[in-house]
């Protein structure tokens, strides 16, 4: 069975510092894989997806930054983190012939 | 612009009572709607709703789709305090992009 894996659960940064965030698929090859950013009270916000290694797509502008080393590797990251950088970023993948997504267990950033 | 909206986006009900939670949409190239449970961490997967006027069921939660009026319903019969979560509605709109509505957050009271 699939299991995908995301650290750190938790995380407290000062603005300006780098962010890495590490996210993980097992017991599947070739995933369509997704960041998610989900802020206090909303719904879930695409940031970025990708189809491939090296392959990556961004749907929004913003301070943040995606890459995929790996078949079953996908990093979040950013250089200098703003305050509004805070919030629930959750990690998701999926296949092309089905349309369903499954996530990870997430990791809640703070920003100060 | 992609859009999808819940409602409501909070409800308290006391354990027992039967809940109904809405989801409209308006998306170019709909291809699916899919209803998940969040409660502390990561959104669970419920259904996936692909056709209209066929109900998804499982236990006491079930689901509809109307692809003509472009909403959906997820009923929650005979509630229990575990049943206390954010529900995420979400449109699949191709590329297996999923475009999220703001979530209703289902409180029951024993």
């Amino acid at each position: 069975s699939q299991t995908i894996h995301q650290w750190p659960a938790t995380l407290v940064q000062p603005v300006g510092s780098p962010l890495s965030l590490e996210c993980t698929v097992e017991g599947t090859s070739n995933p369509n894989l997704y960041w998610y950013r989900q802020a206090a009270g909303r719904g879930l916000q695409l940031l970025f997806y990708s189809v491939g290694i090296g392959q990556i797509s961004s749907e929004v502008p913003q301070n943040l930054s995606a890459s995929r080393p790996q078949d079953r590797q996908f990093i979040l990251s950013s250089k200098k983190l703003l305050l509004s950088d805070s919030g629930f970023y959750l990690c998701a993948w999926g296949r092309a012939t089905y349309n369903e997504q499954f996530f990870g267990p997430g990791t809640r950033l703070t920003v100060l | 612009e992609d859009k999808v909206v819940q409602s409501p986006l909070s409800l308290v009900v006391h354990e027992g009572d039967t809940v109904t939670l809405n989801c409209s949409y308006e998306v170019t190239n709909f291809r699916s709607l899919l209803w998940y449970k969040q409660e502390k961490k990561a959104p669970t997967f419920l259904f996936m709703l692909t056709s209209s006027g066929i109900e998804k069921k499982s236990g006491r939660l079930s689901s509809i789709l109307d692809k003509k009026e472009l909403f959906s319903i997820l009923n929650i019969t005979a509630t229990q305090t575990g049943d206390s979560a954010v529900y995420l509605c979400a449109v699949n709109r191709g590329a297996q992009k999923l475009v999220f509505g703001q979530g209703t957050r289902l409180t029951i009271n024993p």
